[in-house]
């Protein structure tokens, strides 16, 4: 079975730009969750969407939204770029929030330089 | 407070040796899971163990054991005959509640594998 995949794995940006970022679950995983990791503020929890529906949302700007699709893939957009939002952003799935065991299985990352 | 604390920034074990990475944990939440993650240089989050707030036994995965103690709230990885391909970054992840999917890490070890 394919694991998660993460599109594309590394992007350049510019500062004010915004991007896009996306992620295909493992087959047959509903729910879709993406976090940001810096150097600084170390893994920090974004969004997480489940049957298309956000379900929780991390601490941080609404410059950063996300959506998942009926087939469970999920985009993450981040608007007017900041030299802050460098980060690898990491989408996890996993088969949905059926109980406290659902283990997360995580993607390569996406590196994400704003310039 | 920190939800996850990984008090050991970095490691250096010899080859085949046993090597124990700590975390503590607060919550107040009765059902919770910790999971362990390792990252290795290329960014990807491989999930290594999972133990859960009511699991009487500790859990195992191969050359991966979880030492869990509940009344002091720690939950330590154990590798036993650690090899070169272990270096890596290993994380201590927590979720508490069932139904949710956010995972609170810890701010990691960084393991290093000496031949």
């Amino acid at each position: 079975k394919a694991g998660v995949t993460q599109t594309p794995r590394y992007l350049i940006k510019t500062r004010g730009q915004q991007v896009t970022l996306s992620c295909s679950p493992i087959s047959g995983h509903r729910s879709v969750s993406w976090y940001q990791q810096t150097p600084g503020q170390g893994l920090q929890f974004l969004f997480e969407y489940f049957s298309e529906t956000q379900r929780n949302k991390g601490n941080f700007p609404g410059r950063f939204s996300g959506r998942q699709f009926s087939n469970s893939r999920s985009e993450m957009n981040v608007s007017t770029l900041e030299l802050g939002d460098s980060a690898l952003y990491l989408c996890a799935s996993s088969l949905g929030p059926d109980g406290i065991q659902e283990t997360q299985y995580f993607g390569p990352g996406t590196r994400l330089l704003v310039l | 407070a920190q939800k996850i604390t990984q008090t050991q920034p970095g490691m250096f074990v010899q080859e085949k040796e046993a090597v124990t990475l700590d975390c503590t944990y607060d919550t107040s939440d009765p059902s919770y899971g910790l999971f362990w993650y390792k990252q290795p240089s290329s960014g990807e989050m491989i999930f290594l163990i999972y133990q859960g707030s009511y699991d009487q036994q500790n859990a195992t995965e191969g050359r991966y054991s979880l030492n869990f103690q509940k009344a002091r709230k720690s939950a330590n990885l154990v590798i036993s005959a650690s090899q070169l391909g272990d270096s890596a970054m290993y994380f201590c992840a927590m979720r508490e509640g069932s139904g949710n999917e956010k995972l609170t890490f810890g701010t990691g070890t960084r393991l290093t594998i000496i031949p």
